[in-house]
């Protein structure tokens, strides 16, 4: 049972588009909602996260909007950049935990 | 800082063989956590601690085990390796700041089981 569904799995943009994913959850206490950027033959590492009592959070060139009712949350990259070229990653977790669970990954590219 | 490190980077070993992960961190940060990557599933938990002497399933523990050993260090023992743990696993540490968490991955190690 996957808990936390992204899409596409792949998306091509071309530069200074907007690169968009989606992220769908169904377990209603999950209470953190980060999203993770992996480039090739390194680990992943945060890029921006949001928790549920907000509907937008805006750090640079990278947005996330969340719908509590939809139980949806998206990653919006604006000026899309060659340089965003990665893997992202939306995942999910309740409590204090810490205990991710992680959507199946969307590989961006972006072309010049 | 170093962050995470992870050892080895690589390893070939054939089915029923043993080995151990080792996993540290330099940050001070009482949470760690194993994953698996594998195409097409996203990162998978596999055990984590909360702090040192703690140890706790996530959603693939079969075929696995850890160690605590200190808070620095967190190890990933397999005891007898099968082709399907073919993957790459990364171990992280958690640091809370504030209503923001960050996990922190290593490298990875990319093993393969033949």
């Amino acid at each position: 049972q996957q808990q936390v569904k992204q899409s596409p799995q792949s998306l091509i943009v071309q530069k200074g588009g907007i690169s968009i994913i989606n992220c769908a959850y169904e377990n209603t206490a999950f209470d953190y909602f980060p999203w993770y950027q992996q480039f090739p033959g390194k680990g992943p590492a945060l890029l921006i996260a949001i928790r549920p009592d907000v509907s937008e959070k805006k750090e640079g060139r990278f947005t996330i909007s969340f719908n509590k009712s939809a139980k949806q949350f998206s990653l919006h990259i604006m000026d899309s950049q060659p340089g965003d070229s990665a893997t992202y990653f939306c995942a999910a977790s309740k409590g204090n935990t810490g205990k991710l669970i992680f959507g199946q990954g969307t590989t961006l590219q972006v072309k010049p | 800082n170093a962050g995470v490190t992870q050892t080895p980077k690589f390893q070939v070993l054939k089915t029923g063989q043993s080995m151990t992960l080792q996993c540290a961190q330099d940050m001070n940060h009482n949470s760690m956590y194993w994953y698996r990557q594998d195409p097409g599933m996203g990162l998978r938990l596999i055990y984590y601690s909360a702090s040192e002497g703690t140890t706790d399933k996530g959603e693939v523990p079969n075929g696995y085990n850890v160690s605590r050993l200190n808070k620095r260090e967190f190890s990933l023992r397999l005891e007898s390796a099968a082709p399907s743990q073919t993957s790459v696993y990364f171990c992280a540490s958690r640091e809370i700041g504030g209503s923001q968490e960050t996990q922190y991955f290593g490298p990875g190690t990319r093993l393969l089981v033949l």
